[in-house]
């Protein structure tokens, strides 16, 4: 199975900020990873296909790059609501696999 | 627009099972491939279970092999999970998602429902 690991675990930034999280896979998945967004007792949303592709309605705010085994999501101009957990995903080979998520809190 | 509606979550002992159902609606349900993914309580996502767009390919976590079957009737525009010997570590929020379509073999994840609390507890 393909591992994904998030880096950092968490992060606390200041409204305006940017931040970076990273993922890396254990093996090559080319392109194949996305981002999601997941507030408390809400449903996850999908926010970064194919590493750096934009799902509709997805803010400009959100960029996604990488390839291979590493990648990362940067998320510009923080805002109070984009406090949240943010999880990458695997979906280059079956079972697909989910990096343990990294809490974002913006102050 | 794209709904997914899921159903037949609850309580159950453990070794019991369990039917869940994912009520599609918004688009062709029969063009898209879809998904199970859970959340244990405090814990992040785990994928569970896929099916292709015409339910002749289905694909499994291995906690789910064996105990857990995903299939689909297009018709009724219905996703299920029939979950059988649960256990205890099943409790979770069970989401259905639909895979979007692209020019890869396998394609992202783009459209999820709002989750089914399945408790296994004696």
């Amino acid at each position: 199975d393909i591992q994904m690991t998030q880096s950092p675990m968490s992060v606390s930034a200041s409204v305006g900020d940017s931040v970076t999280i990273t993922c890396r896979a254990s093996h090559d998945i080319g392109k194949s990873l996305a981002w999601f967004q997941q507030k408390p007792g809400k449903a996850p949303k999908s926010l970064i296909y194919a590493a750096s592709g934009l799902h509709s309605g997805v803010p400009w705010k959100f960029s996604g790059s990488g390839s291979g085994t590493e990648f990362t999501l940067t998320i510009k101009s923080l805002r109070p609501e984009d406090s949240a957990i943010y999880y990458c995903q695997q979906y280059d080979s079956y079972p697909w696999t989910f990096g343990q998520g990294t809490k974002v809190e913006v102050k | 627009q794209v709904q997914l509606v899921e159903s037949g979550g609850g309580v159950v002992q453990p070794g019991g099972s369990l039917r869940l159902s994912c009520a599609a609606s918004g688009f062709i349900f029969g063009d898209f491939g879809m998904h199970w993914v859970r959340q244990a309580p405090g814990k992040g996502l785990e994928w569970v279970a896929g099916i292709w767009s015409g339910g002749t390919s289905k694909w499994y976590a291995d906690s789910a092999k064996g105990r857990f079957t995903i299939s689909r009737d297009n018709v009724k525009n219905t996703l299920y999970l029939q979950m059988n010997s649960l256990r205890a570590d099943d409790t979770a929020v069970y989401y259905c998602a639909r895979e979007d379509v692209c020019p890869t073999v396998t394609c992202p994840l783009d459209n999820w429902g709002q989750g089914a609390l399945v408790t296994v507890s004696s």
